[in-house]
């Protein structure tokens, strides 16, 4: 049964810190992993991982894939108020493009 | 574009009600998915179709069924519905293909079963 673990559970920083998001997963036949962000409603997509060792990056936000490792982590720096969400991970075991996310973190970021 | 829609937004339904959630999508894309989220268990696959008249199961799918009868559309319906699938629902759709597509989610509706 393919599995994906995120931690933390829950983080609370402040503005301006730096924070390091972890992911996981087992799964048969890995294709890639994907973070999303998922404020009030729906999640929205930030990145797409395929291969090992090459960062993904968009404005404050990175990601890194580990496939010998086989996790994740995704950065955030000068943390923002507006970071504040449930970051899901997910893996896409290439299986009718089929997604198993992990838990979630839920990030809060205090002015 | 809308994008990915869902209607109803919020519902409550009593026990042994029936239901039906509509998910509609308007980028032409091949695959839908009907995902539930409950509290720190990130989302669940329930059900999922690769093409319009196919269905597969999910991971969690019973008490629950699909139909795809257009392209554009994925129908989620819970026939006699139970305090278990309090939850919120979202649908999500994608390309198909050889490349490698990001899922895209609509608005989610939050159900409660009393």
């Amino acid at each position: 049964e393919d599995k994906v673990v995120q931690s933390p559970l829950s983080l609370v920083v402040h503005e301006g810190d730096t924070v390091t998001l972890n992911c996981s997963y087992e799964v048969t036949n890995f294709r890639s992993l994907l973070w999303y962000k998922q404020e009030k409603k729906a999640p929205t997509f930030l990145f797409m991982l395929t291969s090992s060792g090459i960062e993904k990056k968009s404005g404050r936000l990175s990601s890194i894939l580990d496939k010998k490792e086989l996790s994740s982590i995704l950065n955030i720096t000068a943390t923002q108020t507006g970071d504040s969400a449930i970051y899901l991970c997910a893996v896409d075991n290439n299986a009718g493009n089929m997604l198993t996310f992990g838990g979630g973190t839920r990030l809060m970021v205090k002015p | 574009n809308a994008g990915v829609t869902q209607t109803p937004k919020f519902r409550v339904l009593k026990t042994g009600q029936s239901m039906t959630l509509l998910c509609a999508q308007d980028m032409n894309h091949e695959y839908m998915y009907w995902y539930r989220q409950d509290p720190g268990m990130g989302l669940r696959l329930i059900h999922y179709s690769v093409g319009e008249g196919t269905t597969a199961k999910g991971e969690v799918p019973d008490g629950y069924n699909v139909s795809r009868l257009k392209k554009q559309n994925f129908l989620l319906g819970l026939e006699s519905a139970a305090p278990s699938q309090t939850s919120v629902y979202f649908c999500a759709s994608s390309y198909q293909g050889q490349g490698l597509y990001e899922q895209y989610f609509g608005p989610g509706t939050r159900l409660t079963v009393t």
